[in-house]
């Protein structure tokens, strides 16, 4: 399979512990996206890589997310000392160099519950 | 900022018959782009079409056709022939401009279930 892959699929953590999600994207895809999904709600912005900077960071994105594309190739989202509120659908996306039409692909999710 | 409006929150359709999904949207740029993609229950999020707001036909793509109305602000969604694998939700996407590329802002979604 060579669309966008995110592990785990499903994660439960108790409040205050630290989570890491993973997302490796199409091979020859030098944009990668991360969006929240909270439930009834379209996906919001998260932060942006080309290659592997990191060149843009939603509001969203509290001093407790980070993320990281060390090669410009898989990408890790972590979240430390988890809420409640962090409860929800986090997408990987990414796409090719080119035309802005370009098409994002997403990978499957990762839903986090927080309890 | 851009703004995603989709004002159905669900719809009912009968097997092998059409629906449209609305969507406007508003924006003060010349050039953007509209795209709709469609979300099953798995949580993957599929690309279904593209319309650029330069582009004077409006989008097909087999039985998923844009029905783009420039003035209107408006980018809707027409599936024909729906078959039941079609029920899921179905969002509308805006490119927006970032500092050196772009993103996608979405609607809040249309969940559509297709009856036998």
């Amino acid at each position: 399979d060579t669309g966008v892959s995110q592990n785990p699929r499903h994660k439960i953590t108790k409040r205050g512990q630290n989570v890491t999600f993973r997302c490796d994207p199409i091979s020859e895809h030098n944009r990668l996206y991360w969006y929240r999904q909270t439930l009834g709600q379209g996906p919001e912005f998260l932060t942006y890589f080309q290659n592997e900077a990191q060149l843009e960071k939603s509001r969203l994105l509290s001093d407790r997310f980070s993320a990281e594309r060390p090669k410009g190739s898989f990408s890790t989202l972590e979240i430390q000392r988890t809420e409640q509120g962090d409860s929800a659908m986090y997408l990987c996306a990414s796409s090719a160099p080119g035309q802005a039409n370009t098409e994002a692909f997403f990978g499957q999710g990762t839903r986090l519950t927080v309890v | 900022a851009q703004k995603i409006t989709q004002t159905q929150p669900g719809m009912f359709v009968q097997e092998k018959e059409a629906v449209t999904l609305d969507c406007t949207y508003d924006t003060s740029d010349q050039s953007y782009g509209l795209f709709w993609y469609k979300q099953p229950s798995s949580g993957e999020m599929i690309f279904l079409i593209y319309q650029g707001s330069y582009d004077e036909q409006n989008a097909t793509e087999g039985r998923y056709s844009l029905n783009f109305q420039k003035a209107r602000k408006s980018a809707n969604l027409v599936i024909s022939a729906s078959q039941l694998g079609d029920s899921a939700m179905y969002f509308c996407a805006m490119r927006e401009l970032l500092s050196n590329d772009y993103k996608l802002s979405f609607g809040a979604g249309t969940t559509v279930t297709v009856r036998a």
